[in-house]
């Protein structure tokens, strides 16, 4: 089992360019979450994906940012048009249940995304 | 909000020493967990307490939680320079379908 893989690890895109982030879950999870992280602070939540679904997304900005979890193959986040404040490193999790609160959460690596 | 707050922000003792830190959280919760992360690398699951155990155990972690206080402390006994990380606290939203965490304790460990 690969566990979560995430690609890329870096990202770089100039202002005005779109990222797009994929995740892959670990083998039998069907359950997506995706997190930001700017230097020296915690996570963030954007949002919660079942597949074909969005559950949550509270957390995303209302404008640019968008996730899907297709029925075949990785969760994507798409941010377009990057300006600066969206380099950050984003973080996607899987879980085997819908109540992640009451079972481990599996992360990727990141991807660290520079907007120049 | 964050639901989770962890102190010190930050934490720096010698191999060998014990290590705690602090979460505070703000509403009910059904468990807490403790994850850490090494540096430029994702977070690792540590331990999960239930809102019923009052402590736990794993290895050279103790986890502790008082409900009344809102509150839980992580416990490295005899740490080494390898669990130099960040230490995150995280809580289950109210519908428990997504994990909140906190701000972390940078803990270094110096050999």
């Amino acid at each position: 089992n690969a566990g979560v893989m995430q690609n890329p690890r870096h990202l770089v895109r100039r202002r005005g360019q779109e990222a797009r982030l994929r995740c892959s879950p670990m083998k039998g999870h069907s359950h997506v979450y995706w997190y930001r992280q700017l230097p020296e602070e915690g996570l963030k939540f954007m949002v919660y994906l079942q597949k074909e679904n969005i559950i949550d997304e509270s957390g995303m900005p209302k404008e640019r940012f968008s996730a899907e979890f297709p029925k075949e193959g990785p969760s994507i986040l798409r941010i377009q048009q990057v300006v600066r404040g969206d380099s950050a490193a984003y973080f996607c999790a899987s879980a085997y249940s819908n109540r992640v609160g009451n079972t481990e959460a599996f992360f990727g690596q990141g991807t660290r995304l520079t907007v120049v | 909000s964050q639901q989770g707050e962890e102190d010190p922000q930050a934490l720096s003792i010698q191999e060998g020493e014990n290590a705690t830190m602090n979460c505070s959280y703000k509403t009910s919760i059904n468990n807490l967990q403790w994850y850490r992360q090494n540096s430029g690398r994702g977070l690792v699951h540590l331990i999960l307490i239930r809102s019923n155990e009052r402590e736990k155990h794993s290895g050279r972690l103790r986890v502790t939680l008082d409900t009344s206080k809102k509150s839980s402390s992580l416990l490295i006994t005899a740490s080494r320079a390898a669990d130099t990380a960040s230490y995150f606290c995280a809580t289950a939203s109210e519908y428990g379908n997504k994990l909140v965490f906190g701000a972390g304790t940078i803990l270094r460990v110096k050999s």
